[in-house]
């Protein structure tokens, strides 16, 4: 079984720019989530989604931050401008049941570095 | 607002060693608890923790969940240095319908 995909897996900008990371989930599964994992923390939300709906975007900084799930499959996350506290690891889950009773699959993460 | 807490944040033991990880919450309408092991990509998991005094366990790793006193213990047995990573407490609830994470421990593991 694929596990879930993500890209890219690194990414280095300059502060005021703008990035977009994709994730591709396991197959089948209805929940996506995107964490912001900084060094030495553990993830924090950013959005979930059930299948292409909004569940939870409250920790989303929607002044910068945008995601969007169409079609209830890929998912993409988009940070303009970029600040320099958006260094992070961007991690990409994906859950078969029903929100929040079951095991996440994460993605390997896309790094960002913003300078 | 849901709160995780994991002590101690950093850990360093000799391979043979056995250690307890601890993790406490404060979530409203708990769900269910997981444990995860994160080493240089992305956090695998380890246990899903539902019900109170029902000990998981997976070899030399065993878990056990408290709601009465909102706390689990991740024990790692003989630990080895394959063991070394951050172990991340995740909660799930029934309002939010999300995991809150965590700190994590930090656990090396020296030959």
């Amino acid at each position: 079984e694929a596990g879930v995909a993500q890209s890219p897996r690194y990414k280095i900008i300059e502060k005021r720019q703008s990035v977009a990371f994709w994730c591709n989930p396991i197959s089948g599964h209805a929940t996506l989530y995107w964490y912001q994992q900084i060094l030495g923390q553990g993830p924090k939300l950013l959005i979930q989604f059930q299948n292409n709906g909004v569940v939870d975007d409250s920790q989303l900084p929607k002044d910068r931050f945008s995601a969007e799930r169409l079609k209830g499959v890929d998912s993409t996350l988009k940070i303009q401008p970029a600040k320099l506290e958006d260094s992070a690891v961007y991690l990409c889950a994906s859950s078969l049941l029903a929100v929040g009773t079951g095991e996440l699959f994460f993605g390997e993460g896309s790094r960002l570095t913003v300078l | 607002e849901d709160k995780v807490v994991q002590s101690p944040l950093s850990l360093v033991v000799h391979e043979g060693d056995t250690v307890t990880l601890n993790c406490s919450y404060e979530v409203t309408n708990f769900r269910s608890l997981l444990w995860y092991k994160q080493e240089k990509k992305a956090p695998t998991f380890l246990f899903m923790l539902t019900s109170s005094g029902i000990e998981k366990k997976s070899g030399r790793l065993s878990s056990i969940l408290d709601k009465k006193e909102l706390f689990s213990i991740l024990n790692i047995t003989a630990t080895q240095t394959g063991d070394s990573a951050v172990y991340l407490c995740a909660v799930g609830d029934n309002y939010g319908q999300n995991f809150v994470f965590g700190p994590g421990t930090r656990l090396s593991v020296l030959p």
